[in-house]
């Protein structure tokens, strides 16, 4: 079965610093999604994606978080100034249409941890 | 504030049995369900969708829709060590891609 790769599995940074998350969402998907799980608790939307603009976002997703789509096949979350409470593991997922019905496929996810 | 409630568990079947899942959701005009399985350290896996009130049944599992309730609930027949995982519901939160999870079910199936 097709699947969405994210990279690294693990991310180490110091407080302050900016951190970029990758995903390669499925290819013949066309929308895409970040999501983050604090450990121990819900896993939160953040942010969607489609035709290389916002379509929803969360609360959560203030000016510190921005996404891109820099080529056919990457999709990105930065996160420009790190806080310790960004320390979360984070999920990029895909769907290939819209709708509430509509499938979202899962990455295995990027753990971040800020010092 | 759109929220969705499980009782976190841990759930404790013996291998064999049904275990039964539980989830209460607060929009009433919710209208797609999810239940997800994760296990320990790695992504949500979608299990089963539902969206209309009654059954749906898919191999060892049942999903069961109530929204007059506010209610979905997972069963999982003859429940499996490898079952033990957490259990995810989710509901579609109005807007592309938007899914509202609960805290998730820890069920654990004993050999």
């Amino acid at each position: 079965e097709p699947e969405v790769t994210q990279t690294p599995s693990h991310q180490v940074t110091q407080m302050g610093q900016e951190v970029i998350l990758r995903c390669v969402p499925i290819s013949n998907h066309l929308y895409f999604y970040w999501y983050r799980q604090i450990l121990g608790q819900k896993v939160e939307f953040l942010v969607s994606f489609y035709n290389n603009e916002i379509s929803e976002k969360s609360e959560i997703f203030d000016d510190q978080f921005s996404v891109e789509r820099p080529d056919g096949s990457n999709f990105t979350l930065k996160i420009r100034s790190t806080k310790l409470e960004d320390s979360a593991m984070y999920f990029c997922a895909s769907s290939a249409q819209e709708g509430p019905n509509e499938k979202l496929f899962f990455g295995s996810g990027t753990q971040l941890s800020v010092l | 504030q759109k929220e969705v409630e499980q009782n976190s568990g841990p759930l404790s079947v013996p291998e064999g049995a049904i275990a039964s899942l539980n989830c209460t959701y607060s929009d009433r005009v919710s209208q797609s369900f999810f239940w997800y399985r994760q296990y320990s350290g790695k992504s949500p896996e979608l299990i089963m969708s539902i969206y209309s009130n009654g059954d749906k049944e898919d191999g060892r599992f049942t999903a069961q829709l109530n929204k007059a309730s506010q209610y979905v609930s997972l069963l999982i027949r003859d429940s499996q060590p490898s079952d033990s995982a957490t259990y995810l519901c989710a509901v579609y939160g109005g807007s592309q891609g938007n899914l509202i999870f609960g805290k998730g079910t820890k069920l654990s199936v004993k050999p």
